[in-house]
């Protein structure tokens, strides 16, 4: 079973650079990462997605070392509406249509003016 | 995500009853998911299928069904809700990216929030 840990909350100051790590100490050779974004009274929302290496989308980054046991979502310049839970998730892909889909437990950020 | 819906988004029920979560998509999709959310635990994943005539348990399927009734349609009961299913639940679909990733990305409804008294 895949496990995710995620720090429980950050703070931050409009215009920064935020940085959130997940541990997945024991991924599987094709489990894939992805991150997504959760405002108060709303479904989670995809940020960005990855195998290994570097992604970049118009909204964030996400880096995954070589080892792939951890993923870092990079988040330039927030602004004070990128207060949210940010997930983790790690998927795990087996034959026909089984999945293991786990959550981190999420990271609470908040921007401050 | 408007294409994403839940019925009802919030519902209070009593020890013992059947209840009924519907979800509607109209993306299109093949692959719907159902989640219960809880404070501090994140999401975990109770059931999901790919078409119609396939559905699988997911971490936590004890004491939940699901059905499947159409592409656009997959309803998750409660045969008898019990206080500690008190949650929020979500409703997903998702599209395939494929190799090389093999990633999917998932679109979540609203949610329903449920109190079992």
């Amino acid at each position: 079973l895949a496990k995710t840990t995620q720090p429980i909350s950050m703070d931050s100051y409009e215009g920064q650079e935020v940085n959130i790590t997940c541990s997945h100490n024991n991924i599987a050779t094709n489990d894939y990462i992805t991150w997504y974004q959760q405002f108060p009274s709303q479904g989670p929302r995809f940020i960005i997605q990855g195998y290994k290496t570097k992604v970049t989308n118009e909204v964030a980054s996400l880096f995954i070392p070589a080892d792939r046991k951890s993923s870092t979502l990079s988040l330039p310049r927030v602004s004070l509406s990128d207060t949210a839970v940010y997930y983790c998730l790690v998927g795990r892909l087996y034959s026909g249509s089984a999945r293991q889909l786990t959550f981190g437990s999420g990271t609470q950020l908040t921007v401050l003016p | 995500d408007a294409d994403v819906t839940q019925t009802p988004r919030n519902r209070i029920t009593k020890t013992g009853k059947r209840i009924m979560l519907e979800c509607s998509q109209t993306k299109g999709h093949d692959r719907m998911y159902w989640y219960r959310q809880d404070p501090g635990l994140g999401l975990r994943l109770i059931y999901y299928s790919f078409d119609v005539k396939d559905i699988n348990k997911g971490e936590i399927s004890d004491g939940y069904s699901v059905s499947r009734q159409a592409q656009a349609k997959f309803s998750l009961s409660l045969e008898s809700a019990i206080p500690n299913q008190t949650a929020l639940y979500f409703c997903a679909t998702s599209d395939w990216t494929g190799p090389p990733l093999g990633g999917e990305t998932q679109y979540f409804g609203p949610g329903t929030r449920l109190l079992v008294l």
